[in-house]
Order: C-alpha cells, then sequence, then structure tokens
C-alpha cells in the first residue's frame, strides 16, 4: 500500500524568507502527487498537482515542486513567503486503478513570522 | 462555477444518535469522495461514489455509509455515533472516476459528538 510522509510537523520562517516543505511517498510505480493547502476551519485548496510529464510544477500562489523519483520525493518550494502564507500544507497521492482515493501525509503547519 | 458545498457547517450529535452529512459537488462533476479528518489520524479516506455506484471505500467499520443520487449529489451516514467521530467530514468532487483525477474540496462539516 502506498504512504506518504511529511517529516517536519512544524516549520517557522520569517517573511520574505524561501521555504521548502518536504514530502516523500512510498509506492511501487509513478504516482499521482498532489499539495493541498489548509487554513484553519476550512476546507483543502489544491496548490499544484503531478501526474507526469516536467517534473518541475507549477501551483498557484507562487509555489512549485519538483518530483523526483530516485528520491520518492515531492517538495514543496517558494521562493519568498508572504505573512499569507500561513496553514497547515498536506502532500498526498493517488495511485493507478485506485480511483479517486488519496493518501494524505500528516500535514506540516507553516507559521510566518513578521 | 460554484464550488464543492457541503450542509450542514456545524453539527452537535451524542453518542448513539445517527447522522446524515450532505455534499453537491462542482457541477458536470461526477464523482464525489468523503474524507474524515481528525487531529490523531489525520486525513482518512472513507469512500469514493461515481453514477449511484460505491467505487473504492477506506478502511471504516460499517457505520459509516454514504450514497449519490442521479445528479451527482452525495450524502454520507454515521449511525451509533461514538465520541470518536467527532471530526471533519470534507467532500471532494472531480470530474472521472476509474484513476485518479483532480479532486476539489468542500469547506467541510465539523462534528462534534457529545
Amino acid at each position: 500500500a502506498q504512504s506518504v510522509t511529511q517529516p517536519d510537523i512544524h516549520i517557522t520562517v520569517s517573511e520574505g524568507a524561501s521555504l521548502e516543505l518536504r514530502c516523500n511517498y512510498s509506492y511501487g510505480a509513478t504516482p499521482y502527487l498532489f499539495w493541498y493547502v489548509q487554513s484553519p476551519g476550512q476546507g483543502l485548496q489544491l496548490l499544484l498537482k503531478y501526474f507526469s510529464g516536467d517534473t518541475l510544477v507549477q501551483g498557484i500562489k507562487g509555489f512549485e515542486a519538483e518530483f523526483k523519483r530516485s528520491q520518492s520525493s515531492f517538495n514543496l518550494r517558494k521562493p519568498s513567503v508572504h505573512w499569507s502564507d500561513a496553514a497547515e500544507y498536506f502532500c498526498a497521492v493517488g495511485v493507478y486503478n485506485a480511483g479517486n482515493m488519496l493518501t494524505f501525509g500528516g500535514g506540516t503547519r507553516l507559521m510566518v513570522k513578521p | 462555477k460554484a464550488g464543492v458545498t457541503q450542509t450542514p457547517r456545524y453539527l452537535i450529535k451524542t453518542r448513539g444518535q445517527q447522522v446524515t452529512l450532505s455534499c453537491s459537488p462542482i457541477s458536470g462533476h461526477r464523482s464525489v469522495s468523503w474524507y474524515q479528518q481528525t487531529p490523531g489520524q489525520g486525513l482518512q479516506f472513507l469512500f469514493e461514489y461515481f453514477s449511484e455506484t460505491q467505487r473504492n471505500k477506506g478502511n471504516f467499520p460499517g457505520r459509516f455509509s454514504g450514497r449519490q443520487f442521479s445528479n451527482s449529489r452525495s450524502e454520507m451516514n454515521v449511525s451509533t455515533l461514538e465520541l470518536g467521530d467527532s471530526a471533519l467530514y470534507l467532500c471532494a468532487s472531480s470530474l472521472i472516476a476509474g484513476h485518479t483525477d483532480t479532486q476539489y474540496f468542500g469547506p467541510g462539516t465539523r462534528l462534534t459528538v457529545l
């Protein structure tokens, strides 16, 4: 069965600093990969996704992620964090022939210092 | 296009009762999935419906059930509520089923069981 690990439960960065959130997955074939963001009391908003093709994926709000098959990783990056980016971020994996069932990581809570 | 809507947004029930939550997908989307989010277990897949048929089911007891109507709207039901059922229940819709598609999440229903 597939699994997703987000090693960092909490991350604090200063506004304007760069950000990298880690995501590692376990799955035997090429997965479908997603990053979602959740603000307090809200649902999940899709930031970006990787299905195939170019391993560097651009998303909304200035986020990007890179799929590295050799490292089983799909890390999320942003060059300059804004205070409004404070939220919880979830990495998720879907697999072929499993319909729309997603397996989520435990999430990383991002705090932004002024 | 309107997003995924979920009703009600908040519910308080007591142990032993049952509850029904409703989800209206994005117009044209035919697949609806349900997830449970708790602080302890994180985000867990409950089930997916497409064309009024359950396509996938997560590892939850039979007290959790769902259905989908011909207009793609979906309901989930939890019978004999337990304290541990307190959670945010998220609904997600996507255009197709069969293999992983992009899912768009609603704001969730916050269920509190007393």
